[in-house]
């Protein structure tokens, strides 16, 4: 399958600092790119759709100030977590969509980055 | 309302035998996709699967397969000949037309050697 690339996969970080978290499709051009977050023993949680070269998407209950979302090329979305605090610890999972032409539009994720804040 | 369904929280099977893991989803959307993850516990999601509506044949993947039940919207997982490697978590996922994605609770199958 196709090869979606997050980096980095830990992070442990003092509170109030920024972090940001890159995404990068390997074999494939993305326009749409999606981040989500989990949490321990529970499902993905999406929070944004990231479209290049456009605004990033937020969910319900997703601060966008805080999460800042940038889609700058079709292969690089990038999330930055400003200001972290604890309550911001989690596992944050990256997805691509293949849209060509055979691809079905499936997601392929990224191996995720578990962010953990002091 | 939920969308997708995963009613089982966890799930055993003996090695070598084959397993189902239940999905049920609901959408009025006549064109949507259906497909199934695996979560190891690295945290990698590892794409298995993928039955769109309007597919005739149920989709089939190695030792994978869909059974895809449209009437009933259910998308069962059929794993054949479990391995020890299989034990993951096993997540359904729902795409409405060109939406974003969506994904039920999910189910932790354990393999048992």
């Amino acid at each position: 399958g196709a090869v979606v690339s997050q980096h980095p996969s830990r992070v442990i970080c003092k509170s109030g600092t920024s972090v940001k978290i890159e995404c990068r499709s390997l074999d494939f051009q993305a326009t749409t790119m999606f981040w989500y977050r989990q949490f321990p023993k529970q499902s993905l949680m999406l929070m944004a759709t990231s479209n290049e070269g456009s605004k990033a998407t937020y969910e319900q209950g997703v601060e966008k100030d805080k999460f800042l979302i940038n889609h700058a090329s079709l292969t690089l979305s990038t999330l930055t977590v400003t200001s972290a605090h604890p309550e911001d610890s989690s596992f944050y999972i990256c997805s691509a969509r293949d849209e060509g032409r055979a691809a079905k539009n499936i997601q392929y994720f990224g191996a995720g980055t578990r962010l953990s804040v002091l | 309302a939920q969308k997708i369904t995963q009613t089982q929280p966890g799930m055993f099977v003996q090695e070598k035998e084959a397993v189902t893991l239940d999905c049920t989803y609901d959408t009025s959307d006549p064109s949507y996709g259906l497909f199934w993850y695996k979560q190891p516990s690295s945290g990698e999601m590892i794409f298995l699967i993928y039955q769109g509506s309007y597919d005739q044949q149920n989709a089939t993947e190695g030792r994978y397969s869909l059974n895809f039940q449209k009437a009933r919207k259910s998308a069962n997982l059929v794993i054949s000949a479990s391995q020890l490697g299989d034990s993951a978590m096993y997540f359904c996922a729902m795409r409405e037309g060109y939406d974003d994605m969506r994904f039920g609770a999910g189910t932790r199958l354990t393999v048992k050697p």
